[in-house]
């Protein structure tokens, strides 16, 4: 079965890092990049930039540099979104997506939900 | 960089009619736009890419138009399950894409 499958949500204390991830099965991991999206609460879609499962090399939104990092374990097909130093306003859905043939997002994971609070 | 702005932000149609949703680009984007679907607590699902290629599994009732700046996704006979929040994307500032700010399509 073509998915992917993210990890679970997770609640942090402003200040702390939390590493989200994101494993595909039914593909083969390297053909496709893989991009990252926020979703704050009651809001639109963000996109915070991909990952290209070849080269390693990641590409970042603007608003979305220092703090954020695309990794990937290519021997577990798994792709991971690390955020550090946390603040409240990172409290949102976050998104993993694969990129298709004409780069739309043709394959998403279910989200992960970060909780940022004292 | 290229914003992409949606009209309108919010719609409200009955289950049959016909409704067309716009997203305008800040400039020419050709046709590297896609269109997604968002239902309540859900993924977004893709629907429409290349501006008008319908994704596989996607039902006909869809469809896309437009190049350059001026797009639409059009539901020619809405059925209950399609009210949702769709959003549009632009691929054309490879490597940097960017997401409209979504129409939210509700049951009158």
């Amino acid at each position: 079965q073509v998915q992917l499958v993210q990890s679970g949500s997770e609640l942090r204390k402003p200040g702390a890092s939390v590493k989200v991830s994101c494993k595909a099965s039914g593909y083969s991991f390297t053909d496709s990049a893989i991009n990252w999206v926020r979703q704050a609460p009651g809001q639109g879609l963000e996109w915070m930039g991909w990952i290209n499962t070849n080269t390693v090399k990641s590409t970042y939104a603007q608003g979305f540099t220092g703090r954020f990092v695309f990794s990937l374990d290519t021997s577990i097909s798994t792709a991971y979104l690390q955020i550090s130093s946390l603040k409240a306003d990172d409290s949102a859905v976050y998104y993993c997506a694969r990129e298709g043939a004409t780069a739309a997002a043709d394959l998403w994971g279910q989200g992960t939900l970060v909780t940022v609070s004292s | 960089d290229i914003q992409l702005t949606q009209s309108p932000s919010f719609l409200s149609a009955s289950v049959g009619d016909r409704v067309t949703i716009t997203c305008r680009a800040s400039q020419g984007i050709s046709s590297y736009l896609a269109w997604y679907q968002q239902e309540p607590g859900k993924a977004p699902k893709l629907l429409i890419y290349a501006a008008s290629t319908l994704q596989s599994g996607v039902p006909s009732r869809f469809s896309g138009s437009g190049s350059g700046t001026e797009f639409t996704l059009t539901i020619s006979s809405l059925q209950p399950e399609d009210f949702a929040t769709y959003y549009c994307q632009q691929f054309n500032t490879y490597p940097l894409f960017t997401f409209g700010p979504g129409t939210k399509l509700d049951i009158k």
